[in-house]
């Protein structure tokens, strides 16, 4: 079941270093795997994606690793900027063909 | 410009008054989606639709209902709302080119709160 009141899992990074962001995700018969950012009043927007017979890739200042034996995956940003500030969503795509988010991680940028 | 629009973007009502949220996508997207977001539960999801007339119940399904008669329009129907159905509300969309949902764009959410 779920339980009420749960905090969000919160980051806290200097301005200018590195962030990594971790999700486990359930299901060991996911394919793929997306990244998205929510800033505040704004709904989630695509990041990056992932299938799963890769264990890396690369965008613009963030790189997602899959770790398909421990069922987990990172978001790395790098050089982390005020800008960045914001809830990150894990999501995979489960067996039904649907997507199903994790809980989100706060990040907040420190000047 | 490709969106998804929902509408109300706010709305206050009381229990048991019926209301829509309405969701509308420009991009001929197979599948649309509505979720809703509580303060440390993330995104759960309410009901998907595949495409025209498939929807299927997601995590979160009861006090709500769905229907898809065409591919621009999911509306989110609260036949007889409930104070536990106050929350922030969102629609999105994606191709189905991959089978079911891939990448997925977001409307900017509704805010509603029932007294």
């Amino acid at each position: 079941g779920e339980s009420v009141g749960l905090h969000l899992p919160t980051l806290s990074v200097q301005e200018g270093d590195n962030s990594i962001i971790n999700c486990a995700y359930s299901n060991s018969a996911s394919d793929y795997f997306i990244w998205y950012k929510q800033e505040s009043g704004k709904g989630p927007q695509f990041i990056i994606d992932i299938r799963s017979n890769m264990d890396k890739r690369q965008g613009q200042r963030v790189t997602v690793l899959l770790n398909k034996t421990v069922k987990h995956l990172s978001l790395q940003i790098a050089a982390t900027q005020p800008g960045d500030s914001a809830v990150y969503f894990c999501a995979e795509k489960r067996d039904n063909n649907d997507m199903r988010f994790g809980a989100g991680t706060r990040l907040t940028v420190k000047p | 410009e490709a969106q998804v629009t929902q509408n109300p973007r706010y709305l206050i009502t009381v229990t048991g008054k019926k209301l829509t949220v309405t969701c509308s996508q420009n991009m001929n997207h197979e599948y649309m989606s509505w979720y809703r977001q509580d303060p440390g539960l993330g995104l759960r999801q309410i009901y998907y639709s595949m495409n025209v007339e498939v929807t299927d119940k997601g995590d979160v399904p009861e006090g709500y209902k769905v229907s898809r008669k065409e591919k621009r329009n999911f509306p989110l129907i609260l036949e007889s709302p409930s104070p536990n159905q106050t929350s922030l509300y969102f629609c999105a969309s994606s191709s189905g080119r991959l089978g079911g949902a891939n990448v997925l764009t977001f409307g900017a959410g509704s805010r509603l709160t029932v007294l």
